[in-house]
This record gives structure tokens, C-alpha cells and sequence, in this order.
């Protein structure tokens, strides 16, 4: 099977824009999280979606929010970006079959300036 | 509110040594752990799964122990090669479905 794919790999983002982000599961895997990594913050949860529905959210603000399609693929959307947005940006997919593994995606680099 | 340390940040130690990892996380209901490898500027590669109700797993070189009661877990690498240096990160998993991630340990492998 192919892994989690993100697209695109790198992004520079000017503040004040916005930015979507997309990330397409291993395939029939339907659960799809999102997290953040900085260097000073480290990784921190953003979202996660499950059969289109949202199931938990982190502690960001409103300028962040995500979406599910019905063939599991995920959209992150970032509005009015800040400098502190820039980070590297992972997605991960799992089966809800018994383990909750998180297989990770390559992540979406993306620069705020 | 859970919360998950690695000791230590950072180790560098010569090849063909054993060493260990240390995880420790603040309550005990988890679903799961997971050990996690990054290189830099890359994503992060699964190593090893423990399930809440599991003690250990092995995979190759890798052994990770989990004592739920304690709040701890361990990576043991035997035998450590260069191509083991990166940073590896602990997760616990919740069971609202997000990973808790501790801040991992920079390990350098001097050849």
C-alpha cells in the first residue's frame, strides 16, 4: 500500500494570507490527524476527523480548521497567517481496527514571512 | 492533565554500545505508546506500537518495555550503528484520539 501523502512538501507564505493544506490517508484507513512541530513547541495536536466528522480538536485558535472528504482525504486551512504559524506540519492516518497506529506522512514545511 | 517527559534530551555515545531511552508519562490511562524516529528535517517513522495492556515488543535491534503502573516506558537499542542517529519521540495515545508527545532525545552514534 502506499503511505500517507501530503502536498505540497514546502510552502512560502506571506502574513495575513492563507494556506490550505491536503493530506490523503493510507488507503482505507478513514481516521486522519493533523499535528504542528516547531522547535520550541515540539509537536502539538491540531485536529482529528473520522468519517467526515471532526472527533477532537487541540487548543489553537480559530484560524485553524481542517476537513474530511468522503474518500478520507484531509484538508488543513490556516487564515490570516502569523510568523509563529511557520512550523513543519504532519499528518497521520490509522485503522480503527484494534491498534490506533499513526503512520505519518513526509509533512508540509511552511514558511510565514 | 497528561503529560509526557523523554531523559535524556540529547545522548551521543560510540558504536556497537547498548543503550536505553526513557519515557515517563504523567496518567496511566493510555490506550497506547508509541516510539517514533525522525531525521532531520524529515517525518516521523513508526518503530514500535506497545498496547495499554502489552509489556513489551521487539522489532530487530529494538525492544520498548511498558510499565503503566509506573507511568514509564523504554527503548532499548543493542548494538548501535551510525544509521541510529536521529531523534526518536515518545507518544502516548488517548483515548479522544490524539497523541501526547514528549519533546524526544537527539541521539548521535560516533562511528
Amino acid at each position: 500500500k502506499a503511505g500517507v501523502t501530503q502536498t505540497p512538501r514546502y510552502l512560502i507564505k506571506t502574513r495575513g494570507q492563507q494556506v490550505t493544506l491536503s493530506c490523503s490517508p493510507i488507503s482505507g484507513h478513514r481516521s486522519v490527524s493533523w499535528y504542528q512541530q516547531t522547535p520550541g513547541q515540539g509537536l502539538q495536536f491540531l485536529f482529528e476527523y473520522f468519517s467526515e466528522t471532526q472527533r477532537n480538536k487541540g487548543n489553537f485558535p480559530g484560524r485553524f480548521s481542517g476537513r474530511q472528504f468522503s474518500n478520507s482525504r484531509s484538508e488543513m486551512n490556516v487564515s490570516t497567517l502569523e510568523l509563529g504559524d511557520s512550523a513543519l506540519y504532519l499528518c497521520a492516518s490509522s485503522s480503527e481496527e484494534g491498534r490506533y497506529e499513526q503512520y505519518f506522512g513526509p509533512g508540509t514545511r511552511l514558511t510565514v514571512t | 492533565k497528561q503529560e509526557v517527559t523523554q531523559i535524556p534530551a540529547a545522548l551521543s555515545v560510540p558504536e556497537g554500545e547498548n543503550l536505553v531511552l526513557n519515557c515517563s508519562f504523567t496518567d496511566s490511562a493510555i490506550y497506547n505508546l508509541q516510539w517514533f524516529r525522525q531525521d532531520p528535517g524529515k517525518g516521523l517513522t513508526s518503530l514500535l506500537l506497545i498496547q495499554s495492556s502489552q509489556r513489551e515488543q521487539t522489532s530487530g535491534r529494538l525492544n520498548a518495555s511498558l510499565d503503566k503502573s509506573s507511568g514509564r516506558s523504554t527503548l532499548y537499542i543493542a548494538a548501535s550503528q551510525p544509521g541510529d542517529s536521529a531523534t526518536y519521540l515518545c507518544a502516548v495515545f488517548l483515548s479522544n484520539y490524539q497523541l501526547i508527545w514528549g519533546a524526544g532525545t537527539k541521539l548521535i552514534i560516533k562511528p
